[in-house]
């Protein structure tokens, strides 16, 4: 089944610590987006990529990078982990070109920082 | 900001019972889409709805695009213990953009 692919679903590192996230799909879709959650709130936005243009979000903060290689993956660097960085990071994937355009997320990604 | 609205926050219905919840905003939007989150889990895409006034079904799962564009509603019958969850609507307003998020509708079914 197509789908989105998150590794790995539990992640551990210490403050300060960096830490990349990954992310694969095999929709082939254009967009692929980042976002953090906390206690069962809405999923916040971090950025997206639009084929290769990165969109950041204007209250991202700078310790949060992505890349996207390819049209499969995604990875989401944090370079130095906070203690208020610990939530569940979920990939998701959309193709903007359609009318029809629909959003599917990976299982998550829950990063502990010691 | 968050641009959209849930209701109700949270709901404690008993097994068997019908919920209905609803999505609601101040601008229009010409996408809907539903999901439901278990504990621990990614939000699954429950529905999605694309024109004013359509309606549709996904099993015990129904949900409509307001005709005003800016509302949406979802309603479970026969309510079982697996729809415990966290439903959120999201929505998009214009082709291109991303989809904004409601703060969800927390579900719990009691046998």
């Amino acid at each position: 089944d197509a789908m989105v692919i998150q590794n790995p679903r539990y992640q551990v590192t210490q403050f300060g610590k960096p830490v990349t996230l990954s992310c694969s799909q095999t929709l082939n879709h254009n967009v692929m987006y980042w976002y953090q959650q906390k206690s069962s709130q809405a999923p916040k936005l971090l950025f997206h990529y639009y084929d290769k243009d990165f969109n950041n979000e204007a209250d991202t903060p700078d310790n949060f990078q992505s890349r996207r290689p390819n049209t499969s993956f995604c990875f989401l660097d944090i370079r130095s982990p906070g203690l208020g960085d610990a939530a569940m990071y979920l990939c998701a994937t959309s193709n903007r070109d359609f009318y029809t355009d629909t959003q599917y997320f990976g299982p998550g990604t829950r990063l502990t920082v010691l | 900001g968050q641009q959209l609205n849930q209701s109700p926050q949270s709901m404690f219905i008993q097994e068997g019972e019908d919920v209905s919840m609803n999505c609601t905003s101040s601008s229009i939007f010409n996408t809907w889409l539903w999901y439901k989150q278990d504990p621990g889990e990614g939000p699954v895409l429950l529905i999605a709805l694309y024109k004013a006034g359509e309606l549709t079904s996904n099993g015990r799962l129904t949900a409509q695009f307001g005709i005003t564009r800016k509302d949406s509603f979802l309603n479970i019958s026969a309510s079982i213990p697996s729809d415990v969850g966290i439903y959120f609507c999201a929505g998009k307003k214009n082709y291109g953009q991303n989809f904004v998020f409601g703060p969800g509708t927390r579900l719990s079914v009691l046998p």
